[in-house]
């Protein structure tokens, strides 16, 4: 049972313009998401980060919202530029400690053209 | 630069063969390290939780005696899948955390083990 859902397989958007990529997720239980990003052969790298009690989290281009009520987030990147390119997943974790493991998502794959 | 390393990054192998895969932590010591598995198409799953100096916790579903995890530093976990086989095959990757930093886990680049 995915407890983390990204339902989007893959995006593509035109440079410049902005990219949102959605996740879902079902365990009232979680209090942060993250959000990593992911090259062919490399490792997931930690983009943002947004705890349970704020909404809202910008970090230059990338703004992740949090829509508790509806167990909801998402990634804003704006502009997207060729170099955002890769597989973007979401990760959940519930309690306070940070060696809690994370539960994924299986990913969106972004294509931004330029 | 990379605060986790992982090694080695690609494996080919014949089936019953063992496979040890090195997950190192640089500048930091992690009590804990994560270890996923992640299959083509899919999300990265949890295999298990290595501690250091004690025994790793695995996952419902995942064989103990198949992936052998070691943790025997503070900047050192491994693990072994003893006797693969092709259904093994998949992309192995391990993540840990700084706990004097508020820095989210960090991930290894992972390694593709390919048994034929």
């Amino acid at each position: 049972d995915q407890q983390v859902k990204q339902n989007s397989p893959s995006l593509s958007v035109q440079e410049g313009r902005i990219s949102i990529l959605n996740c879902d997720y079902t365990n009232s239980m979680f209090d942060y998401f993250l959000w990593y990003k992911k090259y062919p052969a490399e490792g997931p790298t930690f983009l943002i980060s947004i705890s349970s009690i704020k909404d809202k989290n910008e970090d230059g281009r990338f703004t992740v919202f949090l829509n508790k009520s509806a167990k909801h987030l998402s990634l804003h990147i704006v502009p997207s530029q060729p170099g955002d390119s890769a597989v973007y997943f979401c990760a959940a974790r519930g309690g306070n400690s940070g060696n809690t493991p994370l539960v994924f998502g299986k990913g969106t794959r972004l294509s931004v053209i330029a | 630069g990379a605060v986790v390393s992982q090694h080695p990054s690609r494996v080919i192998c014949k089936s019953g063969t063992s496979v040890k895969i090195e997950c190192r932590s640089l500048d930091f010591q992690a009590t804990t390290m994560f270890w996923y598995r992640q299959f083509p198409k899919q999300s990265l799953m949890l295999m298990a939780t290595s501690n250091e100096g004690s025994k790793a916790t695995y996952e419902q579903g995942v064989e103990k005696d198949k992936f052998l995890i070691n943790h025997a530093s503070l900047t050192l976990s491994t693990l072994t899948v003893t006797s693969a086989h092709p259904e093994d095959s998949s992309f192995y990757i391990c993540s840990a955390r700084d706990p004097l930093s508020n820095q989210p886990q960090h991930f290894g680049d992972g390694t593709r083990l390919s048994i034929l």
